[in-house]
């Protein structure tokens, strides 16, 4: 259906390496694939989002790659920073709902 | 601009009262959503709509009622608070379904 599964749960690494964090969807109708990131106590923002036509997008440190075929995308984080420390959520959107994953949190030790 | 303004930031009801959660947007968007955060569990849509005057369910509508009336607002009501719904609740608005969700600060309600 419209589930979207989000891996890991927890996720840490050193300052300056890379994380990646995946999502899959099952609903071949969803075109509009965002990542959220909420700092504790505070509301999600948007940080990046891509559609269905667009195989990658970048900005700046953050790129997230979607594969239409296996219905998976990814959101990468470049050179982390300790601020970069948050939980992110994937969400899938089609017809007029937005479906978001569990979340994962991220934490970048010095 | 306010953004979206949501009201009140903190509450806490006994079982069985009701309550409405108020939620306004000065973006003229039309698209807003109710979403409510438990731990380890992300957000889960409960109720949105496309415009004045449409509501729709989302993944856990039971309990809750919303209503429409204008572009800016759109309130979330609890009909028989129930522990269950002790939760972090947060409305977001958008011009359409794929374009950023601005969310508002949250509503942290307690049901004892």
């Amino acid at each position: 259906g419209e589930n979207v599964e989000q891996h890991p749960s927890t996720l840490s690494v050193q300052e300056g390496d890379s994380a990646v964090i995946k999502c899959t969807y099952s609903d071949s109708a969803s075109n509009y694939f965002p990542w959220y990131k909420q700092e504790l106590g505070k509301r999600p923002q948007l940080i990046i989002d891509i559609r269905s036509n667009v195989g990658e997008k970048k900005d700046q440190r953050i790129a997230v790659t979607l594969n239409k075929t296996a219905k998976h995308f990814s959101l990468h984080i470049t050179e982390t920073q300790p601020e970069d420390s948050a939980v992110y959520f994937c969400a899938r959107g089609g017809g007029n709902k937005l479906t978001f994953g569990t979340g994962t949190q991220l934490k970048v030790e010095l | 601009n306010a953004g979206v303004t949501q009201t009140p930031k903190f509450q806490v009801l006994k079982t069985g009262q009701s309550m409405t959660l108020q939620c306004a947007q000065d973006m003229n968007h039309e698209y807003m959503s109710w979403y409510r955060q438990d731990p380890g569990m992300g957000l889960r849509l409960i109720h949105y709509s496309v415009g004045a005057g449409i509501t729709d369910q989302g993944e856990v509508p039971n309990g809750y009622n919303v209503s429409r009336s204008t572009t800016e607002d759109f309130p979330l009501r609890l009909l028989s608070a129930a522990p269950s719904q002790t939760s972090v609740y947060f409305c977001a608005s958008s011009y359409s379904i794929r374009q950023p969700q601005h969310f508002g600060d949250g509503t942290r309600l307690s049901i004892l």
